[in-house]
């Protein structure tokens, strides 16, 4: 079946302006997450879903990040006012329930 | 909060050796342990995982083993093969859902 899609594969944008970033997740999983990777670096812990419950946001780095996710599918990470050091690549992910996480292929940021 | 340790950073060994990859945490609550590979350019894939109830898993040439009361877990790759070399990550989480991953260790296999 359909795996995690995210859109775009690249954004390239200039400083300040906002950026939304789509996750579509694999159909019927209940928990969805986003991390951010920086050039050569770890997987850095964002915000997650799972199905009704309220979102954990304690990893998003400041009060210019959110994230939505909608009839508990498709998620939409949103970054205002765009600064030079969120430039990463941005990774979805979708599991079933918590356990393995199946990762999209990233969206590439570049802020100029 | 919590931290996920992981060293080396960069590994490199010869095809045949074995690889050890190692990661400490910080969370004593964390109960859910799993190993990523990322190949270059691609997407992470879950290798292995371990569940704080068991101490070692195997699954061919790659074993975890679980020391909860250090609070680390370790990556046990042998025979290793060209095809190994990438980005291995570590994580830990509670049940499976915030997971707090390791900076990753690039390994590097000679063939």
């Amino acid at each position: 079946g359909a795996g995690v899609s995210q859109s775009p594969s690249n954004k390239v944008t200039e400083k300040g302006k906002d950026v939304e970033l789509r996750c579509d997740p694999i159909s019927g999983h209940t928990a969805l997450y986003w991390y951010r990777q920086s050039l050569g670096q770890g997987l850095e812990f964002l915000i997650y879903f799972q199905g009704n419950s309220a979102p954990d946001k304690s990893g998003l780095p400041s009060d210019r990040f959110s994230a939505e996710r909608t009839g508990g599918s498709v998620s939409t990470l949103t970054i205002q006012r765009t600064q030079q050091e969120d430039s990463a690549v941005y990774l979805c992910a979708s599991s079933l329930g918590g356990l393995e996480q199946f990762f999209g292929p990233g969206t590439r940021l570049t802020v100029l | 909060g919590e931290n996920v340790e992981q060293h080396p950073s960069t590994l490199s060994v010869q095809e045949g050796d074995s690889a050890v990859i190692k990661c400490t945490y910080s969370d004593s609550a964390s109960n859910y342990f799993p190993w990523y590979k990322q190949e270059l350019g691609k997407r992470p894939q879950l290798i292995i995982d371990i569940r704080s109830n068991v101490g070692e898993k195997k699954d061919q040439r790659i074993a975890v083993t679980l020391n909860k009361t250090a609070k680390h877990f370790s990556l046990h790759i042998t025979e290793t093969q060209p095809e190994d070399s990438a980005v291995y990550f570590c994580a830990a989480s509670i049940g499976g859902f915030k997971t707090i991953f390791g900076a990753g260790t690039r390994l590097f296999v000679k063939a």
